[in-house]
C-alpha cells in the first residue's frame, strides 16, 4: 500500500461551501502529519501538521484538519472556500519506518470558483 | 527572515553540459533537502544532509547527481553531464529538528530545462 494516498487528483468546490481534501496514509506506529499547498511557480508552503495531541488541526488561511486514527485518515479541511485557495495541495508522512523522511501524497488541485 | 533561496530560479541549458543549482537554508536550520518534482513521478526526495554531512542520498537518480554542503548556509546540486529527463523542477527545503517535530520549509524552487 502507498505510505500516503490523496484519492481525488482534482476537487472541484464553489466559493463560500466548505472543502475538503483527503488524505490517507499506510504506516505502523504513530506518524507525523503533514499538509503543504503550492501556488503556481512557488515552493511549497507549510499549512499545518499533527503530531500528538487535540486530533482537530488548525492551520493557515483557515485551513484544519482532522486526524482520524481508526480510518488511517488525515483530511483537510476549510468552512468557506475562497477563489485564492485554488492551488495544488500535498499531504506528507513522517514514519520511523521511511527513516523518518518526508512522504509526499501525489498531490490534489484544488479549484474554486466564484 | 528571507526563507529558503535558491538560484537560479529558471535554467536552460543543453544535453552533456554541467548544471550547478544552489540553495541558502534559513539560518540555524540543521537540515537540508533537496527534491525533484515532474509531472510523471511527483515529488521526489534526493539527498538530504544534517549539519552539512550528506545522511541519506538514497534517492539520486545516478552518479551525474552529486551534492555537497561546504558549510551551514550553502549547498550545490550538481547534474554532470545533463540529459533532457533531467528537467524538472529543483526545491531545496531545510528545518530544525527538534524532538523529531520538525516543519520542513521550501525554497521557490528551479525549474531546469534540457534541451
Amino acid at each position: 500500500a502507498q505510505s500516503v494516498a490523496q484519492p481525488e487528483d482534482q476537487v472541484n468546490v464553489a466559493e463560500g461551501n466548505p472543502l475538503t481534501v483527503k488524505c490517507t496514509y499506510s504506516v505502523s506506529g504513530n506518524p507525523y502529519l503533514f499538509w503543504y499547498v503550492q501556488y503556481p511557480n512557488r515552493g511549497l508552503q507549510f499549512l499545518l501538521k499533527y503530531i500528538t495531541g487535540d486530533n482537530l488541526v488548525k492551520g493557515s488561511y483557515g485551513f484544519e484538519a482532522e486526524f482520524n486514527k481508526s480510518q488511517t485518515s488525515f483530511h483537510l479541511k476549510k468552512p468557506s472556500a475562497l477563489v485564492s485557495d485554488s492551488a495544488l495541495y500535498f499531504c506528507a508522512v513522517r514514519a520511523v519506518e521511511y527513516g523518518n523522511k518526508l512522504v509526499f501524497g501525489a498531490g490534489t488541485i484544488l479549484r474554486v470558483k466564484s | 527572515d528571507a526563507g529558503v533561496i535558491q538560484s537560479p530560479r529558471h535554467e536552460v541549458t543543453e544535453m552533456g553540459q554541467e548544471v550547478t543549482l544552489r540553495c541558502k537554508p534559513i539560518s540555524g536550520h540543521d537540515y537540508l533537502f533537496w527534491y525533484r518534482q515532474t509531472m510523471m513521478r511527483g515529488l521526489e526526495l534526493l539527498i538530504y544532509f544534517n549539519n552539512n554531512v550528506p545522511i541519506d542520498d538514497s534517492g539520486m537518480p545516478e552518479d551525474r547527481f552529486s551534492a555537497k554542503m561546504p558549510n551551514a548556509s550553502f549547498s550545490t546540486l550538481k547534474i554532470q553531464p545533463s540529459e533532457p529527463r533531467d528537467s524538472a523542477v529543483y526545491f531545496c527545503a531545510s528545518s530544525f529538528r527538534q524532538g523529531g517535530t520538525d516543519t520542513q520549509y521550501f525554497g521557490p524552487g528551479t525549474r531546469l530545462t534540457v534541451l
